[in-house]
């Protein structure tokens, strides 16, 4: 079946724009994680949607970076007044909670920030 | 919160002998440790998992070991090959919270 999958691809905007990033998640995965990779580092947690509960934003670096789900499926991560260093490759992941903790991954959206 | 430590940042091995990285983890009650392994470019992508009911696991070339006592894990690549080569995540999950913590990789690289 269908992976999850993320769009744009890439993404480069300048300094001070506000970027949306989508995730289309494994469909009746009630659980979706967006996470952080900056170049050569490793995954950095930001939030976490399940099912109807409020996320998890316990990760978010600052109140530019929000997301929301909507219909419990597709998610958006909107970065407001971009800056250098969000530039990054932001991952979604989803899982079957309570069934298979495993967590699939999107290809990502790599952002430069210019 | 729970804090994965993880070890060696790279490790570089010749074609044909074993690979081994180990985690550790601090709250005790992670119950779930997967594996990523990461193509450069590409997605991570789940190797093998372990559940802290199991001590270990194998598949075909690569196995896992939990120690839940010392609160470590291990991933053991044997008869490494080329294709081995990428940055393998380790991470530790626990139902409570349902958040999975990342180790921050190791970058292996197998010479020919």
């Amino acid at each position: 079946g269908a992976g999850v999958s993320q769009s744009p691809s890439n993404k480069v905007t300048e300094k001070g724009k506000d970027v949306e990033l989508r995730c289309d998640p494994i469909s009746g995965h009630t659980a979706l994680y967006w996470y952080r990779q900056s170049l050569g580092q490793g995954l950095e947690f930001l939030i976490y949607f399940q099912g109807n509960s409020a996320p998890d934003k316990s990760g978010l670096p600052s109140d530019r970076f929000s997301a929301e789900r909507t219909g419990g499926s597709v998610s958006t991560l909107t970065i407001q007044r971009t800056q250098q260093e969000d530039s990054a490759v932001y991952l979604c992941a989803s899982s079957l909670v309570g069934v298979l903790e495993t967590q699939y991954f999107g290809p990502g959206t790599r952002l430069l920030v210019l | 919160g729970e804090n994965v430590e993880q070890h060696p940042s790279t490790l570089s091995v010749q074609e044909g002998d074993s690979a081994v990285i180990k985690c550790t983890y601090s709250d005790s009650a992670s119950n779930y440790f997967p594996w990523y392994k990461q193509e450069l470019g590409k997605r991570p992508q789940l190797i093998i998992d372990i559940r802290s009911n199991v001590g270990e696991k194998k598949d075909q070339r690569i196995a896992v070991t939990l120690n839940k006592t010392a609160k470590h894990f291990s991933l053991h690549i044997t008869e490494t090959q080329p294709e081995d080569s990428a940055v393998y995540f380790c991470a530790a999950f626990k139902a409570a919270g349902n958040k999975l913590t990342f180790g921050g990789g190791t970058r292996v690289l197998v010479k020919p």
